[in-house]
């Protein structure tokens, strides 16, 4: 079975500072990862993903992600955060060496940015 | 403009009725799934179907069922057998999986 793990149900940063959300993930065969953001009665919005290549990702919004097989790991990460960015951000994968499909999300991590 | 429509967007249900929530994509993608988040709380994954004519058991299938009859279209019904329906539910669509899924505004049901 395939699962992540979002540490932290919060992460608080100041404006400007950067920030990591965290995630770590189980899967049989190769993972493919993605990070989504939601805003308040909205869908998820896509902001990066991980399939094969650099372990170094970069999104939309001036996101950007590592991927770290070794730790299992894609902490979504930002150099300088911004107010606007304060959203609730899951990380997600899936199993690229099963014919399945699903989708499995972490449980969420809200991003509180304060000016 | 091409996405996925999910329709209503506000839902009451009474207690012991069936209630049939909508999903339709013009993204000509082939696998479909509908998600459940509860306040606070992450995505659980209901069905999914890859295919026209075939769908999964998710994590959280009980008293929910789906149908797949075209390929552009995944309604998700919620029947009376289950018993704490409140929630916020997400439809979502890709086509290979290799890419990412793409969401639906989502539909928010309450039991009145």
């Amino acid at each position: 079975a395939q699962s992540v793990a979002q540490p932290e149900d919060q992460v608080n940063v100041a404006e400007g500072n950067p920030l990591t959300v965290k995630c770590t993930y189980s899967v049989s065969g190769n993972p493919y990862l993605f990070w989504y953001v939601q805003y308040p009665n909205r869908g998820l919005q896509f902001l990066l993903k991980y399939i094969t290549g650099d372990n170094l990702v970069k999104g939309s919004y001036g996101f950007e992600a590592e991927f770290n097989k070794s730790q299992t790991s894609f902490h979504l990460k930002k150099p300088s955060a911004l107010v606007s960015d304060s959203a609730l951000y899951f990380c997600a994968v899936r199993d690229g060496g099963n014919a399945g499909n699903m989708l499995t999300f972490g449980g969420g991590t809200r991003l509180m940015v304060k000016p | 403009d091409g996405g996925i429509t999910q329709s209503p967007k506000y839902l009451f249900r009474k207690e012991g009725q069936n209630v049939t929530l909508s999903c339709e994509q013009n993204l000509n993608h082939d696998a479909m799934y509908w998600y459940r988040q509860d306040p606070g709380q992450g995505l659980r994954l209901i069905y999914y179907s890859q295919i026209v004519n075939d769908f999964q058991k998710g994590d959280i299938a009980e008293g929910y069922s789906v149908s797949r009859e075209k390929k552009e279209s995944f309604p998700l019904t919620v029947t009376s057998a289950q018993k704490n329906p409140t929630a916020f539910y997400l439809c979502a669509s890709t086509p290979y999986m290799n890419t990412e899924a793409f969401f639906g505004q989502g539909t928010r049901l309450t039991v009145v």
